[in-house]
């Protein structure tokens, strides 16, 4: 099975921070890989799906981009509402391994 | 407006058997995939299964083959997870997901969850 490392698994950072999360898949994937964010006692939310596609309604500092099989999800000024935890999830086949998550904190 | 409408979780012992259901409505249910993932308390996603459109392809983390059975009902707009002998390790909370399309395109949207405990 296709594993994916997720890093870091926490990190601190001020609002108005540019914050970057990695995710390495073990083969390659193309670009099924999406990212959610889950926010304290709260269900996932998807944010970007085919490596780099905004779901609707996301805002746009958020992104994402992918370099082989490093995936990065990007936030480019990070809010306050954005403390959460995030997963990424590849989709090309079954299972569709999500990674460990990062947690996002303010400094 | 997508929801799911998740039930059946409960606290059941070691080696027994528990079904959840996930009802379905503000969408096209018989057009979209399916899933089940789970997250044990203070820990992360875990994907569980997918069932696809029509029903005819189902797949399964290795976790739970040979245990777990999802099944839909496309004229109930309602998916299930039958859960068999269970373990302490399945203990979690249980998110039905539809997905963005067929098998292989990831949940977009979740439900609130329903709690499987598992304990003597």
């Amino acid at each position: 099975d296709i594993q994916m490392t997720q890093s870091p698994s926490s990190l601190s950072a001020s609002v108005g921070d540019r914050v970057t999360i990695t995710c390495r898949a073990s083969q390659a994937i193309s670009t099924y890989l999406a990212w959610y964010q889950q926010k304290p006692g709260k269900v996932p939310k998807l944010l970007i799906y085919g490596a780099s596609s905004l779901q609707s309604g996301v805002p746009s500092r958020f992104s994402g981009s992918v370099s082989g099989t490093d995936f990065t999800l990007t936030i480019s000024t990070l809010q306050p509402e954005d403390v959460a935890t995030y997963y990424c999830q590849k989709y090309n086949s079954a299972p569709l391994t999500f990674g460990g998550g990062t947690t996002v904190e303010l400094k | 407006e997508v929801q799911l409408l998740e039930s059946g979780g409960a606290l059941v012992q070691p080696g027994g058997s528990l079904r959840l259901s996930c009802a379905a409505s503000g969408f096209i249910f018989r057009s979209y995939a399916m899933n089940w993932v789970r997250q044990a308390p203070g820990k992360g996603l875990e994907w569980v299964s997918v069932i696809s459109e029509s029903g005819t392809r189902t797949y399964y983390a290795g976790s739970v083959t040979g245990r777990f059975t999802i099944s839909r009902d496309n004229s109930r707009n309602t998916v299930y997870l039958q859960m068999n002998s269970l373990r302490a390790e399945d203990a979690a909370i249980y998110y039905c997901a539809k997905g963005r399309g067929g098998s292989y395109s990831g949940p977009d949207y979740w439900g609130q969850g329903t709690l499987v405990s598992v304990s003597s």
